[in-house]
């Protein structure tokens, strides 16, 4: 089985910063990791995700994350969030046979104020 | 990413009326189908697995007779509120996944109000 602890329910910030949103993971198997987004009132968007190879992962809207399998973390990056990044982001792992279900973190809100 | 639709995206219903929420995955065959149901500024909690063709598999708490989920199709799956109740007001999100494939897509979300 696994787990997602994503450390902060919330993170404001200001417009144009940078922001780093933490994921950490326990698993005793191989991982997959993903990164969603959540808007209000609307499903889940994937961002990103890293299944093997490179630990570095871009993904859409200018976000990338790092796989660092020694600190079992998969923390969320963007060098400068706009009004629009303001919403609720999902850290998910699952083991890596393709078959099993996501297990979720319980979400971070990231707040962008001018 | 994959295309998912769902039907309604807001439905407000009486006490005791059943509900019924349509997925469809609309660009690949959902082998499998997850409903998740989202309380306000929570996680989403899995709900059940649906194979295309059997019986749903349901999490633990979850009562199988009161969420009845059909699966008929690789395009196509249902979840059904049975009497539905104010405690099952949610936000109910379907998600689809082709046979290996290891990413899930999600549904837009549907917003049950049960009064």
């Amino acid at each position: 089985a696994q787990s997602v602890t994503q450390l902060d329910s919330q993170v404001p910030v200001f417009e144009e910063a940078p922001v780093e949103l933490r994921c950490n993971y326990s698993s005793s198997v191989s991982v997959y990791l993903f990164w969603y987004v959540q808007y209000p009132n609307q499903g889940l968007q994937l961002l990103l995700k890293y299944l093997s190879g490179s630990t570095l992962v871009k993904g859409i809207n200018g976000f990338e994350a790092e796989f660092n399998k020694s600190q079992t973390s998969f923390h969320l990056r963007k060098p400068s969030v706009h009004i629009s990044d303001t919403a609720e982001y999902f850290c998910a792992v699952s083991d890596n046979s393709g078959y099993s279900t996501l297990t979720f973190g319980k979400g971070t809100m990231l707040l962008v104020s001018p | 990413g994959a295309v998912v639709s769902q039907h309604p995206s807001r439905v407000i219903c009486k006490s005791g009326t059943s509900v019924k929420i349509e997925c469809r995955s609309l660009d690949f065959q959902a082998t499998t189908m997850f409903w998740y149901r989202q309380f306000p500024k929570q996680s989403l909690m899995l709900m059940a697995t649906s194979n295309e063709g059997s019986k749903a598999t349901y999490e633990q708490g979850v009562e199988k007779d009161k969420f009845l989920i059909n699966h008929a199709s690789l395009t196509l799956s249902t979840l059904t509120v049975t009497s539905a109740h104010p405690e099952d007001s949610s936000f109910y999100i379907c998600s689809p996944r082709w046979d290996g494939g290891e990413t899930q897509y999600f549904g837009p979300g549907t917003r049950l109000l049960v009064l």
